[in-house]
């Protein structure tokens, strides 16, 4: 069985602040790992993916990858209250196996 | 381009009717998702299409939960029998392939009374 952790939170932060979100898979031979944002009764919205080792920017946002240590991290410069939302984590193993989605953080940011 | 489309956006229904919900991918993209998502709740991974193969149907709840998709494009998602459980959020996915990152239609809200 797969497994992707993420701390359910929620995880204040204030506004300007960096927010650091955490993710944790079993499997040790995954490929790709993607950050999504959810919203409330919105759908699933991709931020970033990210497929080698090390630090990807885009904006705002960081997202760090550690396959010897199975995790991958998102992080969030100068949050706004716009960011408040949870964030699903999201591993797929390759092979044309199914991806694996967290259970989400929910992010608050606090004006 | 045009995105995931899913139809209806609602659906209510009673106890015991069958449901049909549809979803039309991303032009090209092998890959195809079923997730459903109670309120509050995290995305529960019901069915996983990829091009010609076989479906992954590992997160069916129960044999009242079909799905098929065909020609490689279009799904639709069939349950059977409805039950007051089976009340949320129905979303369906989409990508180029397996390791390419997902894109979300709007979703089905489904409510059985």
């Amino acid at each position: 069985q797969k497994e992707v952790e993420q701390n359910s939170g929620p995880l204040s932060v204030p506004e300007g602040a960096i927010a650091s979100l955490n993710c944790t898979y079993s499997d040790r031979g995954s490929q790709s790992f993607f950050w999504y944002r959810q919203y409330s009764g919105k759908s699933p919205e991709l931020i970033m993916s990210i497929y080698s080792n090390g630090d990807k920017e885009d904006g705002r946002f960081t997202a760090q990858l550690n396959k010897a240590s199975q995790y991958v991290s998102l992080l969030i410069r100068d949050s706004q209250p716009s960011d408040s939302a949870t964030y699903l984590c999201a591993v797929n193993a390759g092979g044309y196996q199914k991806v694996t989605f967290g259970t989400g953080t929910k992010l608050q940011v606090i004006p | 381009g045009a995105g995931v489309s899913q139809s209806p956006s609602n659906k209510v229904t009673e106890k015991g009717k069958d449901v049909e919900l549809r979803c039309d991918p991303i032009s090209g993209h092998t890959a195809l998702y079923w997730y459903r998502q109670s309120l509050g709740q995290g995305l529960e991974f019901l069915i996983y299409f990829q091009g010609n193969s076989a479906p992954d149907k590992s997160g069916l709840p129960s044999d009242r939960f079909s799905a098929e998709r065909t020609g490689g494009s279009v799904s639709t998602l069939t349950i059977q029998r409805t039950q007051q459980e089976d009340s949320a959020v129905y979303l369906c996915a989409s990508s180029l392939d397996a390791d390419n990152e997902q894109f979300f239609g709007p979703g089905t809200r489904l409510t059985v009374l």
